[in-house]
């Protein structure tokens, strides 16, 4: 089983829409969990840290279900600029390493 | 702030040749530092990391090396490229073990 999975997607949403992915992974004894946005051919860059209670920044909410090893981000309001690659990464035991999903691509049309 | 470079931005080598990207992190002092590949289709692999100055974990071992020979500057090496190390390489920094990881713009190689 991969450390961490993710649809591969494409999502396909109208602006304005709210849209969810989600995120399993393996390792039950992970303690750290985020989520970063991939353009095309550029690097990762954090979107947000998920936090045991869930969190909100904005448009985007992260919840976390440790019993479930489940993962999920939701964004409200669809922006055409939200379109990209959103990658589940969770933290290795080691506290170095991040266990990167594939990435589930979403792109938000007019 | 914190800012991350990394050169070249793109390479094309023949296999065989030999290889140095290099990363330097300003704004900080101590940083963790990361060295991530990303193939084409795959995930990104954490390659090496480095708490300090000429300390260097490997977590895959592969044709590459990595260095650390100031607090702020991380290289990766390779004595003789093969074409299975074509990808985007990812340098990255965080301020303490657990947190969150920074990324560089990458350099994009290709082994021909």
């Amino acid at each position: 089983r991969k450390e961490v999975e993710q649809d591969p997607g494409p999502f396909n949403v109208p602006e304005g829409a709210t849209v969810a992915f989600n995120c399993t992974y393996s390792n039950s004894a992970s303690q750290s969990f985020f989520w970063y946005r991939q353009d095309c051919r550029k690097e990762p860059k954090l979107l947000m840290s998920v936090y045991s209670s869930g969190n909100e920044d904005g448009r985007f909410t992260a919840q976390l279900n440790r019993a479930s090893q489940y993962i999920s981000l939701l964004i409200r309001d669809s922006k055409l600029s939200d379109s990209a690659t959103y990658l589940c990464v969770v933290l290795a035991n080691s506290g170095y390493a991040l266990n990167f999903g594939k990435g589930t691509s979403l792109l938000v049309t007019p | 702030s914190q800012t991350i470079h990394q050169w070249p931005a793109t390479l094309v080598q023949p296999v065989g040749s030999p290889l140095s990207l290099e990363c330097t992190v300003e704004g900080t002092s101590n940083p963790n530092l990361y060295w991530y590949r990303q193939a084409a289709g795959r995930g990104l692999q954490l390659l090496f990391y480095s708490v300090g100055i000429g300390q260097i974990s490997s977590e895959v071992p592969q044709n590459l090396s990595a260095s650390r020979p100031q607090d702020r500057q991380f290289i990766l090496s390779s004595k003789k490229l093969l074409l299975s190390d074509s990808g985007f390489y990812l340098c990255a920094w965080s301020k303490y073990r657990g947190y969150e990881q920074y990324f560089g713009p990458g350099t994009r190689l290709t082994v021909t």
